[in-house]
């Protein structure tokens, strides 16, 4: 069945460096959105990519979708202690049954 | 955009009874999905509810341990049966249009503790 990847596990970085996690899914996808898990929250939508290729921008934070539509990556620019949680891609599959699978999380710390 | 709502927010569970968590939606919505998070893991799909008839399952989950009813478009139940302490989890609920360029919509989550 279709898998959802996502590297690295966690990620610590100082307050104002970069962080990037990376979506990797087994199967061609139709879109891809990406939540945000607070600690003890639950999963918030950020945003949802649809074209190949396609790269959208929220303040500091940037996504991309692939090419190939496999992947995807999320980028946040000089990191701020609210940006800690879990970073989730979803993944829905380009044809066949309508139900989206999440990644395995990328957990981001942010040390002031 | 749909807001969901979910009932109760959390509840300490003994072993072997069972809760039913309900999902209210705001709007219709042709999609209703419920999704389990384990401790420090993504969430899994559980099943898909379809108004007024059986829901279809993901592997590993079966109708007599999470028994899911949606009688209409805005509502749906999901009962987590015969608990142990490994049903311990998040139980979210949510809900999208079914087109494949549109929004999924999550709720606030049911925080399950079973002793």
């Amino acid at each position: 069945g279709q898998q959802v990847m996502q590297i690295p596990q966690y990620q610590h970085v100082q307050e104002g460096e970069d962080f990037t996690t990376y979506c990797n899914s087994s199967t061609t996808l139709s879109n891809i959105q990406w939540y945000k898990q607070r600690p003890g929250g639950h999963p918030v939508f950020l945003i949802q990519l649809v074209k190949s290729g396609e790269v959208k921008k929220q303040k500091r934070l940037t996504f991309q979708f692939g090419e190939a539509k496999k992947n995807s990556s999320l980028h946040i620019t000089a990191t701020q202690t609210t940006d800690v949680g879990t970073y989730f891609c979803a993944g829905l599959q380009e044809s066949g049954t309508y139900k989206y699978i999440f990644g395995t999380g990328t957990r981001l710390k942010v040390l002031a | 955009s749909a807001v969901i709502s979910q009932k109760p927010s959390r509840d300490i569970c003994q072993r072997g009874t069972s809760l039913t968590i309900q999902c209210q939606v705001d709007s219709q919505v042709t999609m209703m999905f419920w999704y389990r998070q384990q401790p420090g893991q993504s969430l899994t799909l559980i099943a898909t509810a379809n108004q007024g008839s059986e829901a279809t399952y993901e592997s590993g989950f079966v109708i007599d341990k999470f028994p899911i009813s949606r009688p209409n478009l805005t509502f749906s139940t999901l009962t987590v049966s015969n608990m142990s302490p490994e049903d311990s989890s998040i139980y979210l609920c949510s809900g999208g249009t079914g087109v494949r360029t549109d929004t999924q919509y999550f709720g606030p989550g049911t925080r399950l503790t079973v002793l």
